[in-house]
């Protein structure tokens, strides 16, 4: 079984901070997407990661892939307020499971 | 236009009602998923149809039926459902049946009194 694990859960930071939320399996992936998800909105795709290794850049967030292809990160710099939100991550195994991560809850303060 | 609709936004219904959800997408997606989701939860998987055939089901109770008229559309029935079943009900689409890339609506608040 494979186990998918994010954090932190939660995050309240001032605006103008970094911070950086881990996704985590005990297996590799075949592919990890994160997304991010407004109060009362569907989930929006943000990137997908698919190489070991792989860094991909979106604005100010950063996303990276293990090199082994069971980790990956986001990475936001000089957080605003329009960043607040629920961040997932998802992931995909080579046998077609795919498991979210229980979510980070961003909140960041003017 | 990688958009996905759904309708209604908002939906109240009694337990002895019967209900249904509705999705439609435009981006020539092979695969489309039904998704519940409680409050400060991630999404849980409830059923995936691939090519207009139900692929998975996800143990999900009989009071909630799928339906994929055609290639564009997915549907939710529901019926005889229970408080315990109020709740964000998310559909998305797939380019195939791979999990990947996800295109979410912005889902049906559903409250059950």
């Amino acid at each position: 079984t494979q186990l998918l694990e994010q954090s932190p859960q939660f995050l309240s930071i001032q605006e103008g901070e970094n911070l950086t939320v881990y996704c985590n399996s005990s297996s590799v992936f075949s592919s990890l997407q994160w997304y991010r998800q407004e109060p009362g909105e569907g989930p929006v795709l943000l990137v997908t990661v698919v190489t070991g290794g792989e860094v991909k850049k979106l604005k100010r967030l950063t996303f990276q892939f293990g090199d082994a292809r069971k980790d990956s990160s986001l990475h936001i710099t000089a957080a605003q307020p329009g960043d607040t939100g629920l961040y997932l991550c998802a992931g995909q195994y080579n046998n077609n499971d795919m498991r979210f991560g229980a979510g980070t809850r961003l909140t960041v303060k003017p | 236009d990688t958009e996905v609709t759904q309708t209604p936004k908002h939906l109240v219904m009694g337990m002895t009602n019967k209900k249904s959800l509705k999705c439609e997408q435009h981006m020539g997606h092979r695969a489309m998923y039904w998704y519940k989701q409680k409050a400060k939860k991630p999404p849980e998987l409830m059923f995936v149809y691939s090519y207009e055939k139900l692929s998975i089901n996800e143990s999900v109770p009989s009071r909630f039926s799928p339906e994929c008229p055609n290639s564009s559309l997915l549907n939710l029935h529901l019926h005889a459902l229970q408080p315990e079943d109020s709740a964000l009900y998310l559909c998305a689409s797939s380019q195939e049946w791979q999990f990947y890339e996800q295109y979410f609506g912005p889902g049906t608040r559903l409250t059950v009194t």
